[in-house]
């Protein structure tokens, strides 16, 4: 098994571009989570799924949508992109809760 | 609010010797649990040890141990007999039982394991 995979690994995009991170998981696990990592702080959510279909909002949604077509696949998009999305982006996905969450290796995303 | 709050940002350790990172918490929940995640150089955040807020009784997972004191609202991680390996970003979270869709993370503590 994979695991939680998460594409791409790196990117620099420019102000007002738009792009999509890529997050897989092969556990089928029903929950899964898009988190935002800043120097400094701990990971903050940005939006999760509790299953094929749904989607909901986290602490800082703002500037991101998701969405979850598939079960093993959720994705996060950046319509136009700031500097301020310059970040390190997590994807988790889980059983049930997050008492069992298993963590993606992450996205460098730079916003110039 | 949930907020959760590591005070130290650095701490360093001997090899073979003892350390113990500090957590607090504040909640208004009764039910609920607590997580000490690691994430090394290589940026995985991995599950080091869970605790259940209904039990007394303090989680231990081989060398990592908690001492959790629940009116205190504190939530200490103790690494025993500390190998390189543990050299990592350790970041403490809560996660309140109902409606548990959120990890709420401290802002982390650098633990070096010295050789």
């Amino acid at each position: 098994n994979a695991g939680v995979t998460q594409t791409p690994k790196f990117r620099v995009l420019k102000t007002g571009q738009s792009m999509t991170l890529l997050c897989a998981q092969d556990m089928n696990h029903e929950y899964m989570y898009w988190y935002r990592q800043d120097p400094g702080m701990g990971l903050r959510l940005i939006h999760y799924s509790v299953g094929e279909g749904t989607t909901a909002k986290g602490e800082v949604p703002d500037g991101y949508n998701v969405s979850r077509l598939k079960k093993q696949n959720f994705l996060l998009g950046l319509e136009s992109a700031a500097p301020s999305q310059t970040s390190v982006y997590f994807c988790a996905s889980s059983p049930d809760i997050l008492l069992r969450a298993f963590f993606g290796p992450g996205t460098r995303l730079t916003v110039l | 609010a949930q907020t959760v709050t590591q005070s130290q940002p650095e701490m360093s350790v001997q090899e073979a010797e003892t350390v113990t990172l500090s957590c607090t918490y504040d909640t208004s929940e009764s039910n609920y649990y607590l997580f000490w995640y690691k994430q090394p150089p290589s940026r995985q955040m991995i599950l080091v040890i869970r605790q259940e807020a209904y039990k007394q009784q303090n989680a231990t997972e081989n060398r990592f141990s908690v001492n959790f004191q629940k009116a205190a609202k504190s939530f200490s991680l103790k690494i025993s007999d500390s190998q390189l390996g543990d050299t990592a970003m350790y970041f403490c979270a809560f996660m309140m039982l109902t409606g548990a869709n959120n990890l709420f993370f401290g802002t982390g503590t650098r633990l070096t394991v010295i050789p």
